[in-house]
């Protein structure tokens, strides 16, 4: 069964690095699947950030492409988020989850979700 | 960017009945949606991928049609557990997108 796990500052001032970790467990992140960033806010709904596969390969969210970054850490079994220049806006409950297969398709394990809050 | 259009937005329903959500692409996404069920303070949580196939563990109560523009969730006994929020996100492209969600409430 594999397990995802968010970690990260609950709290990050405006114009800051937004800054998360997903620990994976129960498999590999050598695996054949992509490992995706998702956020959800009441006003927007679910948002798809982007993913990254074990060879570094990334693919983002045009909105967002200009400030994210995600990285894999293979020696850590871990993929990270990084989102710079933030702002009120990207105050959001943030999840990592497991997209399914080289094809990159449904998410088929989820992390229990970080909010992160962008304020002063 | 494929837009997603869940409706109705809000379903109110008894124990029993037979429940069908509806999701309609801006484009063609061929079979490539998924649903999901997420609870309040959860993670969504994998019913159906490529528009009908079930998730390993999901009750057969479940189940989803469609290709193209035009898919649905149907909930064909709803039990107690049921009520959620459901919602459908297709992978035919990038950027991947989610419907805006439908609420199933207890009538």
């Amino acid at each position: 069964q594999v397990h995802l796990q968010e970690s990260g500052p609950g709290l990050v001032k405006p114009s800051g690095t937004l800054s998360l970790t997903c620990a994976v467990s129960g498999g590999s992140i050598s695996s054949d699947n992509w490992w995706t960033w998702v956020r959800q806010t009441p006003e927007k709904g679910l948002e798809w950030i982007g993913e990254t596969y074990h060879s570094g390969s990334t693919n983002y969210n045009p909105s967002l492409k200009s400030r994210v970054t995600i990285s894999v850490d293979k020696s850590k079994n871990q993929f990270s988020l990084i989102l710079t220049s933030v702002t009120a806006a990207d105050t959001a409950l943030y999840f990592c989850a497991r997209a399914l297969g080289y094809a990159s398709t449904s998410f088929d394990y989820w992390g229990q979700g970080t909010l992160v809050t962008v304020s002063s | 960017d494929i837009q997603m259009t869940q409706s109705p937005s809000t379903l109110s329903a008894s124990v029993g009945d037979r429940v069908t959500i509806t999701c309609r692409a801006s484009q063609s996404i061929n079979i490539w949606l998924a649903w999901y069920q997420q609870k309040p303070g959860k993670a969504p949580k994998l019913l159906i991928y490529k528009a009908s196939n079930l998730e390993s563990g999901v009750p057969s109560r479940f189940s989803g049609s469609g290709s193209g523009t035009e898919f649905t969730l149907t909930i064909s006994s709803l039990q107690p557990d049921d009520f959620a929020t459901y919602y459908c996100h297709h992978y035919n492209s990038y950027p991947r997108t989610f419907g805006q969600g439908t609420k199933v409430e207890i009538k």
